[in-house]
Parts: C-alpha cells; sequence; structure tokens
C-alpha cells in the first residue's frame, strides 16, 4: 500500500452514463498526476496537478474528461458520455514535486458495456 | 513512432538465469529515467531510477546511453518472485514530472 488511494476500485457502466472517480493523494504530496492504461500498454499520461492548479492536459483527455482538485487535496476525474473506447485502468499517482518519486493508487477499473 | 519503445516479451527463462531488457526513447529532452516493475492487475512502482553512470540495487543493474538514447536493466539470478512487466519510463519534460511509459516486458521466471 503506497497511501495512494483511489475510489471505486471497479467501474462498470453503460455507454452514455457519466462516471466519477476519486483519488486520494499521499497527505502533504503537492503534485497529483491521472494516468490511462489499456490492456497491453503501458499507463499514458492525462493530466496534472501543482496542489489545485491543472497545469498540464493530454490531448487524451477529450472535452469529455474534466478533472478538479479542488483544495489542494484530493482530486476527481469525470467522464461525460461513457464511450466502449473508455474502458481502462484510470491510476492516480502523487509525489512531493515535479523531481519526486510518483507513487501510484491500485487504479480504478472502468468497463463501459 | 511511440516515444518510448520496448520488445514486450514475454521472456521465459528458468530460476537463476540472467536476463536483460533494453528500450529506446525518442525525446532527447528527457532528463530522468526508470524502471517500474507492475505485477498482474496492480499499480506500477518504481523499482529503480536509471543514471548515466549506471546503478546497482542487489541483482538488478540499469544502465543509461545518452547517445543512443537507450536505457537496459539486467536482472541476475531470477527469482520466481521477479515474474511481473517491466515498464522502461522517461520524463516527458523537465519540471512537469510528467512520465512517458513504454509498452512494457514481461518476464516469467519458471522453476
Amino acid at each position: 500500500d503506497t497511501g495512494v488511494s483511489q475510489d471505486p476500485r471497479h467501474k462498470i457502466t453503460k455507454r452514455g452514463q457519466n462516471v466519477t472517480f476519486r483519488c486520494d493523494p499521499i497527505s502533504e504530496h503537492n503534485r497529483l498526476y491521472w494516468y490511462r492504461q489499456t490492456l497491453g500498454q503501458g499507463p499514458e499520461f492525462l493530466t496534472y496537478f501543482q496542489n489545485e492548479a491543472q497545469l498540464e492536459k493530454s490531448r487524451l483527455l477529450s472535452d469529455r474528461f474534466s478533472a478538479e482538485r479542488p483544495k489542494g487535496s484530493f482530486s476527481t476525474l469525470e467522464i461525460q458520455r461513457t464511450e466502449q473506447g473508455d474502458s481502462a485502468m484510470y491510476l492516480c499517482a502523487s509525489s512531493r514535486g515535479g523531481a519526486d518519486t510518483q507513487y501510484f493508487g491500485p487504479g480504478t477499473r472502468l468497463t463501459v458495456l | 513512432r511511440k516515444e518510448v519503445e520496448q520488445d514486450p516479451g514475454p521472456f521465459n527463462v528458468p530460476e537463476g538465469a540472467t536476463v536483460a531488457f533494453n528500450c529506446t526513447y525518442s525525446n532527447s529532452a528527457s532528463q530522468s529515467f526508470f524502471w517500474y516493475r507492475q505485477d498482474c492487475r496492480k499499480e506500477p512502482k518504481l523499482l529503480m531510477s536509471v543514471y548515466s553512470s549506471g546503478n546497482e540495487d542487489g541483482r538488478f543493474t540499469a544502465q543509461l546511453n545518452r547517445a543512443s538514447q537507450y536505457i537496459s536493466l539486467l536482472i541476475r539470478d531470477s527469482k520466481l518472485s521477479d515474474s511481473a512487466t517491466y515498464l522502461c519510463v522517461c520524463d516527458g519534460s523537465s519540471n512537469t514530472g510528467k512520465l512517458i511509459f513504454g509498452q512494457g516486458t514481461t518476464l516469467q521466471v519458471k522453476p
């Protein structure tokens, strides 16, 4: 257990529904990252926060995706109008700073039917 | 072309064998390099950082060749517990901490 928690661990939803995932980073970690991992591939960067500021978003993050970190602690990732191609493991990681080790949470596995 | 390329394997080796994984990266601006280990259906965990001078941690040795943009991981005296996927990782750009992962190389150590 790295200290990063994610909820839920699994989510099954029907196409077109909205889903929201939560990540609680290690306390006092300023950086929080979201990645997506599909079967047989390595994780792909989606977005990251420095405290409450979202500083970079990947082109993978379409307008159906939105992430927030309102108080600089936990973060949420919302996917609107889910598509089957959204099925993946969504990983959250946190670190003290940009050059520090990132610790990953257990992930939320999303299945879109 | 992917930014970080690895042979996905699988590599099937007997216990006690020495096995080497390689990867190449395309972003010459990358400054930090890592090997992460990922067990089946688990999150990635940092195995070791990789430095130009090379570094060793027990049975694991990592090397970086900046000129060739090439990273390697050597595992000596393989154990059954080394069976996992090994992810080659670079930083996407300085200061952001964004990590760019390779596809991963799967290792299966057999008795």
